[in-house]
Order: structure tokens, then sequence, then C-alpha cells
């Protein structure tokens, strides 16, 4: 079966330490983008890469950082410098410049204690 | 800049009509309609590209009006099922798949 998946389901930090989320995909899709979902809120865009070592910052990029040496993963590290990182991550994916839309995974609930 | 979701939220009896709306300051190349169930990821409904007609899939379908820049999804014939929050997703011209999301409106249908 094709998708993308996320792990871990809930993910839980201490103040301080940086953490990393996974997102990989078999759908063979060019694009992988990274949201924030606060609670009652829309989505908010970090980061999005089009191809393999190439990433661009999103609206709220600050205290984030991204990777994608394979085209199948984008990992989301959230680092200290993040201010408020809890909230809810999904990461989603597209073929690039192709009419179609943006397919998600299901989250990782991140809390920081 | 963040497209603008109308109404915020929305209380429906089974059988009930709804129509939200998601108005952008940009001119749109495309704009996405997804639903998200509480915890969950948003899952995709329908797409309208600049230029292409109205869409559906079963009693829910949505318009896009370019002069506007502005799209309306329409509830029709509400089910249970149809309960969660609506959210747009835009493009803007030439943007290449990056959408900008709207606030969501949250819909709750009532036996």
């Amino acid at each position: 079966d094709g998708g993308i998946t996320q792990s871990p389901k809930y993910l839980f930090r201490k103040e301080g330490q940086n953490v990393t989320l996974s997102c990989e995909q078999n759908l063979n899709h060019d694009a992988m983008y990274w949201y924030r979902q606060d609670p009652g809120q829309g989505l908010r865009l970090i980061y999005y890469s089009q191809i393999v070592n190439d990433f661009q910052k999103g609206d709220i990029a600050e205290g984030y950082s991204v990777s994608r040496e394979k085209k199948e993963s984008f990992p989301l590290t959230v680092t200290s410098a993040q201010k408020n990182p809890t909230a809810f991550y999904l990461c989603a994916s597209t073929k690039w410049g192709a009419e179609d839309t943006q397919y998600f995974g299901p989250g990782t609930r991140l809390t920081v204690l | 800049q963040q497209p603008v979701q109308s109404p915020q939220a929305v209380i429906l009896r089974e059988g009930e009509d709804a129509v939200i709306n998601c108005s952008s300051s940009k001119a749109l190349y495309s704009v996405h309609w997804y639903r998200q169930k509480h915890g969950e990821a948003p899952v995709f409904l329908m797409i309208l590209l600049k230029g292409g007609e109205q869409k559906g899939h079963d009693k829910i379908s949505a318009s896009f009006n370019e002069k506007k820049q502005q799209s309306s999804l329409y509830l029709t014939a509400s089910q249970l099922s149809y309960s969660g929050t609506y959210f747009c997703g835009t493009e803007p011209q030439a943007a290449g798949n990056k959408l900008t999301f709207g606030g969501g409106t949250r819909v709750l249908v009532k036996p």
C-alpha cells in the first residue's frame, strides 16, 4: 500500500532537548512538506522540499531544521530554540508540478513537559 | 497571506444544507478542500483549478469564482459523517503546489 507514514504518533520532550520527527512516503512524490497545527487553528507551513538535497523555509521555520537526503524521507528536527513546540505536526507530499493535491500523513503530536 | 474562511463554525441538523466560503486577496491558480476529524490528518475532498468546472463528490460540491478569488464548498443534505473541520488551501499563480491554508470552518451535524 502506498502512503505517508509518520512516527512516532505521540512524543514527549523535556524543555531544552532536540527531537526528530520522522516522515516517509512510498508514493514516488517529489515534494514534501511539514506543517504545524495548534489547537483550533489552521495549518502553517514550516519547511518544504521540491527535490532531494534542497529545501525552503516556510512561514514559521525558526527553531526547526530539516534534511532531504532521500526522495522518500523528510525528517523534521524541533530544536531547543523553538519557544513553544507543543503542537500537532503534519507531513504531506505531492507530485511537483502536477495538478494534484497534497496528501497528508497521520501526524505526530508533540508535547513539551 | 492566509485565505479567509467563513463562517468559522456551523451547526446543522441531518439533511440540512450549508455553504463554506474561502476568500483570497491574491490571484489564485487552484483551491484545495480538505476535511479533518479531531486528532486526525486532513483528508482531501476536491481540487478546483483556474478555468476549471465546478466539482462534486457525492453530496459535497464546490465552485471557484476566479474574478472574486473565492471558492465555495456546498454541503447538501448533510450526514452525520460530514462533521469535522473544513479547510481550504489556496495556491497563487505559479506557486508550484505550495498551499496556504485558511483558519478552518467547524461543522457539526446533529441527528
